[in-house]
């Protein structure tokens, strides 16, 4: 089973920071690496696939880069609504698809 | 536009069983994969079972195998999670996600919340 670590656990920046969320697999997954978004109470948000295209919908302040098993979500300048759960997850060695842990970005 | 409603979650005693609907519309669902994840509550996400397009082929978490069965009705574009022998540690919100490249999810529902409680 492939193992993602998602670092830091939490994230405190301020509205117009930019963001830096990590993802580290524990072992090569190629580019099979998306990205989500969770507001509470809410469904998870496709943001990222293949490690660094852009879902349908989805504003160019956010980038994803990365391969093999070093992968960066970037938000380049957090709007207000940015404030939320981020989780990576891999579809290269699966069953089973696997989850990071999650990076909370919170208002500083 | 693409929608996912889920339903079928409860309160359910240990051991009963339970099932999940998704009734799907906005695109054609005999052409995409279906999975089932899930969330504790204030923990992160687990996958727990897909099914491909045609209903031939599923595989699941090693945690529900065994217990969970996943099917779909493509005539009535409805997916459908069996959950029996339910324990405590099932607790969570179901969601049921389509499928976009073999393997991760682009849309998903709201959630049906399953709590499993004597």
């Amino acid at each position: 089973e492939v193992v993602l670590t998602q670092s830091p656990a939490t994230l405190s920046l301020s509205p117009g920071d930019r963001a830096t969320l990590s993802c580290r697999a524990s072992q090569n997954i190629n580019n099979y690496l998306a990205w989500y978004q969770q507001k509470p109470g809410q469904a998870p948000r496709l943001l990222i696939y293949d490690a660094s295209n852009r879902a349908t919908g989805i504003p160019p302040r956010f980038s994803g880069s990365g391969f093999g098993t070093d992968f960066t979500l970037t938000i380049s300048g957090l709007e207000p609504e940015d404030f939320a759960v981020y989780y990576c997850q891999q579809r290269s060695n699966w069953p089973p698809l696997t989850f990071g842990g999650g990076t909370k970005v919170d208002i500083k | 536009q693409v929608h996912l409603v889920e339903s079928g979650g409860g309160v359910v005693q240990p051991g009963r069983s339970l099932r999940l609907s998704c009734a799907a519309s906005g695109f054609t669902f005999s052409g995409n994969g279906m999975h089932w994840v899930r969330q504790a509550p204030g923990k992160g996400l687990e996958w727990v079972a897909v099914i491909s397009y045609d209903g031939d082929n599923q595989y699941y978490a090693d945690s529900v195998k065994g217990r969970f069965t996943i099917s779909r009705d493509n005539s009535e574009n409805t997916l459908y999670l069996d959950i029996n022998s339910l324990r405590t540690e099932d607790t969570a919100m179901y969601f049921c996600a389509r499928d976009l490249k073999n393997g991760d999810f682009d849309y998903w529902g709201q959630g049906t919340l399953v709590t499993v409680s004597s």
